[in-house]
């Protein structure tokens, strides 16, 4: 079965600083994708940014990054000029293939101050 | 910009008792979850749903959950007995295709006394 791990409960950043936030998973798969979803207090899932294995690059979206180590098996998100509207809870996702459930890692809470 | 709704958005009920959560999934998707989350933690997978049958479904989702596309625009999820532990956030998603992203409703919070 596939696993996702976010080893890291609570990250605090400072606006207008950089921040990342670590996720590994578990797979047999070679066929599948990576997410990152943001869960403000309103606990609405708004995805993030997201990563297909097959490609070597590394997702962007505006400030936000990923570094994505396939034999590593490691996904983590950079936000870049971190920003209020940026405090939310993050959660790491995983995807067999293109059409079936998303695996969720336990989220990183993540806070920015002034 | 089209979006998964989600009705009602609190639901309180009494252990026991049958609940049916309610989703419109965006008009031309075609793949349809549900997922919980119980306050504090992970976002869980229930049930995935295609042409008109269920595709997979967790070991949460036993014979009290049940799915439903009724009428082609609705997705509804029944809960046939509700129990304490039942109450969580329940969200529903939607997906166009093979290669799509999922998009999540709001959510309707499920409170059981």
């Amino acid at each position: 079965a596939q696993t996702v791990t976010q080893s890291q409960p609570e990250m605090s950043v400072q606006e207008a600083e950089t921040v990342t936030l670590s996720c590994t998973y578990d797979t047999s798969e070679s066929d599948y994708y990576l997410f990152w979803y943001k869960q403000p207090p309103s606990r609405q899932m708004i995805l993030v940014i997201r990563q297909e294995a097959y490609k070597q690059q590394n997702a962007t979206e505006n400030r936000f990054s990923v570094n994505f180590q396939k034999a590593a098996k490691s996904f983590s998100l950079k936000i870049s000029d971190s920003q209020l509207g940026d405090a939310a809870m993050y959660f790491c996702a995983y995807r067999r293939g293109t059409a079936s459930k998303l695996t969720f890692g336990t989220g990183t809470r993540l806070q920015v101050t002034l | 910009e089209p979006e998964v709704t989600q009705t009602p958005s609190h639901q309180v009920t009494q252990m026991g008792q049958e609940v049916i959560l309610r989703c419109v999934p965006i008009s031309n998707h075609l793949y349809f979850y549900w997922y919980r989350q119980i306050l504090g933690q992970k976002v869980e997978f229930l049930v995935s749903f295609y042409n008109n049958e269920i595709s997979e479904k967790s070991e949460i989702f036993d014979d009290q959950f049940s799915v439903e596309r009724p009428d082609g625009s609705n997705f509804t999820l029944k809960i046939r007995s509700t129990k304490l532990e039942d109450s969580a956030m329940y969200f529903c998603a939607s997906l166009q295709g093979e290669d799509y992203e999922q998009y999540f409703g709001p959510g309707t919070r499920l409170t059981v006394t």
